[in-house]
């Protein structure tokens, strides 16, 4: 049972607007959570992560939202640029032992020139 | 850069054959991931491993062994493959700063069963 959902497939948006991406988990002992950005043919990379002590953590374009009691985060690009455009996968941990990672099944997202 | 090599990057073998991926790293850390991506499943944890010797299993791991017997290296062994096995292989490793849970992503490889 997938316990992380990224519920849109795909997402486009044109360049310097706004991208916001979702994914909802359903463990309440989930309580660290990331972003990875992925390209064809390379590994994902790390993109920004937030602990459940805190609802929002912004690093330069890119700023997550933690919503506990929804079990609900989202990633906001701004503004979104062409290179940008890749596969992003939200994952969570419950942050014991070896922080194994659940992964969603990833929202690809295309920006428009 | 988190110092992280797979190989092979590409292989293609029968189905019944043994296939071992390797995975290297170069900067000591303790733990060390294997992952499998797949369409419409994301990446879903095989195996890990918390330091030399020490393994234990994730969510899809049958049909996997691991070893660990150097810091350095961690092994991902398909005894007989099967043509469910065919995926992208991902091994990753968890970064060793101070509340720093994320973990780092090596290329990948490509493995297709026939």
């Amino acid at each position: 049972d997938q316990q992380v959902k990224q519920n849109s497939p795909s997402l486009s948006v044109q360049e310097g607007r706004i991208s916001i991406l979702n994914c909802d988990y359903t463990n309440s002992m989930f309580d660290y959570f990331l972003w990875y950005k992925k390209y064809p043919a390379e590994g994902p990379t790390f993109l920004i992560s937030i602990s459940s002590i805190k609802d929002k953590n912004e690093d330069g374009r890119f700023t997550v939202f933690l919503n506990k009691s929804a079990k609900h985060l989202s990633l906001h690009i701004v503004p979104s640029q062409p290179g940008d455009s890749a596969v992003y996968f939200c994952a969570a941990s419950p942050q014991t032992g070896a922080n194994n990672l659940f992964f969603g099944t990833g929202t690809r997202l295309t920006v428009i020139p | 850069d988190a110092g992280i090599t797979q190989s092979p990057r590409h292989k293609v073998t029968e189905t019944g054959t043994p296939v071992t991926l390797r995975c290297h790293q170069t900067e000591n850390h303790r733990y060390m991931y294997w992952y499998r991506q797949d369409p419409g499943h994301g990446l879903r944890l095989i195996h890990y491993s918390y330091g030399v010797k020490d393994t234990d299993k994730g969510e899809v791991s049958d049909g996997y062994s691991v070893s660990r017997s150097k810091t350095e290296d961690f092994l991902l062994t398909l005894e007989s493959a099967t043509s469910s096995q065919t995926s992208v292989y991902f091994c990753a490793i968890m970064g060793q700063g101070k509340g720093s849970y994320e973990q780092y992503f090596g290329p990948g490889t490509r493995l297709t069963v026939t």
